[in-house]
């Protein structure tokens, strides 16, 4: 059974801060991983999407990394803002049901 | 831009009674799913839609949770009777390829 753990709960930093997020996932057999970020009492909003033929995905101040053989993801978030403040969540797809299998999320906060 | 829109927002109700969930799909997307996530917890799926036939429902409390999409476009929730362990987020997505699109979901409190 697939099984996505994001390592620490929570983070709370100074802005300006260059940010690492961490996910790992137990069966590498994955279809792809996705990064979502969720705003307190709200939906879920799609940031990156790697295949797993991918290595990295990049949007802007995010650059999210993939090391499918290791079972990990990584984050990164330059430059850090206050607005980036929010619950980040990894979600990995086993193929072929589409199916996304969550991390409990990281709940960061950046200090003005 | 396109969004999921799921009704209503916040849900209060005592336990044993009946509640339903609204979710319309982004147009086009043939694929629908249901999640529920607990507070502190990432969402777990309930229930996938692939046009009107239901595709995993492994996780679906068949007890007391039923979900339909009856002409492959909308999908509707119910919970009958809920449990006070029902109180959650239930959030609806839906998909045309890989990207899972969310809808802002229904906040359920039950008392």
């Amino acid at each position: 059974k697939q099984e996505v753990t994001q390592i620490p709960a929570a983070l709370s930093v100074p802005e300006g801060e260059n940010l690492v997020l961490n996910c790992s996932f137990t069966d590498s057999a994955i279809y792809n991983l996705q990064w979502f970020r969720q705003d307190p009492g709200k939906g879920l909003t799609s940031l990156l999407l790697i295949q797993s033929s991918q290595r990295e995905q990049t949007s802007g101040r995010l650059n999210a990394s993939l090391d499918k053989s290791s079972g990990r993801s990584t984050l990164y978030i330059a430059a850090s803002q206050p607005g980036d403040s929010a619950t980040y969540l990894c979600a990995v797809n086993q193929g072929g049901s589409e199916k996304l299998v969550f991390g409990k999320g990281m709940k960061l906060t950046v200090n003005p | 831009e396109a969004e999921v829109a799921q009704s209503p927002r916040y849900k209060i109700t005592e336990k044993s009674q009946a509640v339903a969930f609204w979710c319309d799909p982004i147009s086009g997307h043939a694929t629908l799913y249901w999640y529920r996530q607990i507070l502190g917890q990432g969402p777990e799926l309930l229930v996938q839609f692939q046009d009107e036939s239901v595709v995993d429902d492994s996780q679906l409390p068949k007890d007391r949770f039923s979900a339909e999409r009856l002409k492959g476009v909308d999908s509707t929730l119910k919970i009958q009777p809920a449990e006070l362990g029902d109180s959650a987020m239930y959030l609806c997505a839906s998909s045309r390829r890989e990207t899972q699109y969310f809808g802002p979901g229904t906040r359920l409190l039950v008392l």
